[in-house]
């Protein structure tokens, strides 16, 4: 099945405790991207890449960082969380960058630091 | 910069009752518009798009027309169903090349027996 998978959906943590949120696509899609949804917020890009060891940020990336070495992972770290990033994380991918290819979205990660 | 505005919700209706859901959007070019929705616990998933204007993207009985003289997306459905309760997100694109998904704040649509 055609899928975006992430791991851990929940996940309660502490201030300053690095953490990784692992992405993985089996559709081959080129384009991966990070978001977070926030009440009366929407959904807001952190980090993007356009395809395997290229990244760039997207309109919220600070605390953030990403990396793809593989097509297929596209891993969130936040290397010192803090409160203001206790969010609804969903990992997206498509088929290329152009914006005539849907973008499948994983099932959300929902992440609270205390 | 580009933004979207949804209507407030959360939407109210009951089962058979008409829906409108309210989208506008501000952007320069020629963008391409869509509507995701998210049901509970789940992520997003595009239910229909438009690429240019005069457009009409339509899937499992929702419908939106891409109008550019008003800057418009507005969602419709003639008579919803208790399994459309969801959250809906319009979305804008640039035509640019590069896909960068610019998303209202969403709705939240419930629909009663």
């Amino acid at each position: 099945e055609a899928q975006v998978t992430q791991n851990p959906r929940y996940l309660i943590t502490v201030t300053g405790k690095k953490l990784t949120v692992t992405c993985s696509q089996n559709m081959n899609h080129e384009y991966m991207s990070w978001y977070r949804q926030d009440p009366g917020l929407g959904l807001r890009q952190i980090y993007y890449s356009m395809n395997v060891e290229v990244t760039d940020k997207g309109d919220v990336p600070e605390g953030y960082k990403v990396s793809r070495k593989e097509k297929r992972n596209f891993p969130l770290i936040l290397e010192s969380p803090s409160p203001n990033q206790t969010s609804l994380y969903f990992c997206a991918s498509s088929f290329r960058a152009d914006n005539y290819n849907e973008q499948f979205f994983g099932p959300g990660t929902r992440l609270t630091v205390l | 910069g580009n933004s979207v505005t949804q209507m407030e919700g959360p939407v109210t209706l009951s089962e058979e009752a008409f829906l409108t859901i309210n989208c506008t959007y501000t952007a320069t070019g020629y963008p391409s518009l869509f509507w995701y929705v998210q049901y509970p616990g789940e992520g997003l998933q595009l239910l229909l798009k438009a690429t240019k204007a005069d457009d009409k993207g339509s899937n499992k009985g929702f419908e939106a027309t891409y109008r550019k003289e008003t800057t418009s997306f507005h969602l419709e459905k003639g008579s919803v169903q208790v399994s459309d309760s969801a959250v809906y997100f319009c979305a804008l694109t640039q035509n640019t090349g590069f896909q960068k998904l610019v998303f209202g704040t969403g709705t939240r649509l419930l629909v009663s027996p």
